[in-house]
């Protein structure tokens, strides 16, 4: 059974920090991550994807996939309460699917 | 550029009466995903369609099926409801499949067993 495993929090961190969302992953064969985020009561919305070993910037948002550790990150720099939601890790599946995360509860304080 | 429009948002049945959710992907779009997501388990796959054909399945019963149509909006069926079927349904589109593009979510189908 391929899993993505997150961190349930709630994480909560001050305004202006670094926010670290952190997932694994059990199929060595994935080759594609994305993280989302979802407001309550919304539906997920993409952040980003990350295919390669490293870093990858959009913004105020780094994703980092260490393949080797089979370990995906976020950080979120700066972070606002606007921030504040449920971030939803996911590998690929085996054809076409995604395999998701339970998420992790953000919450950042003014 | 519209987004994944889901019908209808919200939904109250019966347990084992069947229910029909809908999903038109975004303009373009040829592949349509279907998932579950309930409090205890996530967001789970139940099925994928592309070009009219269900491409890929998920560890859910025979009682959910599918189907998409020549225009790509796509269709999910749930016969003899239970209720644990209660959950938010939501669809998600991509060009191809999430390979290479973005999966869009829909803003979901909130259905209720009693």
């Amino acid at each position: 059974q391929k899993e993505v495993e997150q961190n349930s929090g709630p994480l909560s961190v001050p305004e202006g920090a670094i926010a670290s969302l952190n997932c694994t992953y059990s199929d060595r064969g994935s080759q594609s991550f994305f993280w989302y985020r979802q407001y309550s009561g919304k539906s997920p919305e993409l952040i980003m994807f990350i295919y390669s070993n490293g870093d990858k910037e959009d913004g105020r948002f780094t994703a980092q996939l260490n393949k080797a550790s089979q370990y995906v990150s976020l950080l979120i720099r700066d972070s606002q309460p606007s921030d504040s939601a449920t971030y939803l890790c996911a590998g690929e599946g085996s054809q076409g699917n995604l395999i998701f995360g339970k998420g992790t509860k953000l919450s950042v304080k003014p | 550029k519209a987004g994944v429009t889901q019908t209808p948002r919200y939904l109250i049945k019966t347990r084992g009466q069947q229910v029909t959710l809908s999903c038109s992907p975004i303009s373009g779009h040829r592949s349509v995903s279907w998932y579950q997501q309930t409090p205890g388990q996530g967001l789970q796959f139940l099925f994928e369609y592309f070009s009219e054909t269900q491409r890929n399945k998920g560890n859910f019963p025979g009682r959910f099926s599918g189907r998409q149509f020549s225009n790509s909006r796509s269709e999910m069926n749930v016969s003899t409801l239970e209720l644990g079927d209660s959950a938010l349904y939501l669809c998600a589109s991509s060009l191809v499949d999430y390979r290479g593009s973005e999966q869009y979510f829909g803003p979901g189908t909130r259905l209720t067993v009693t």
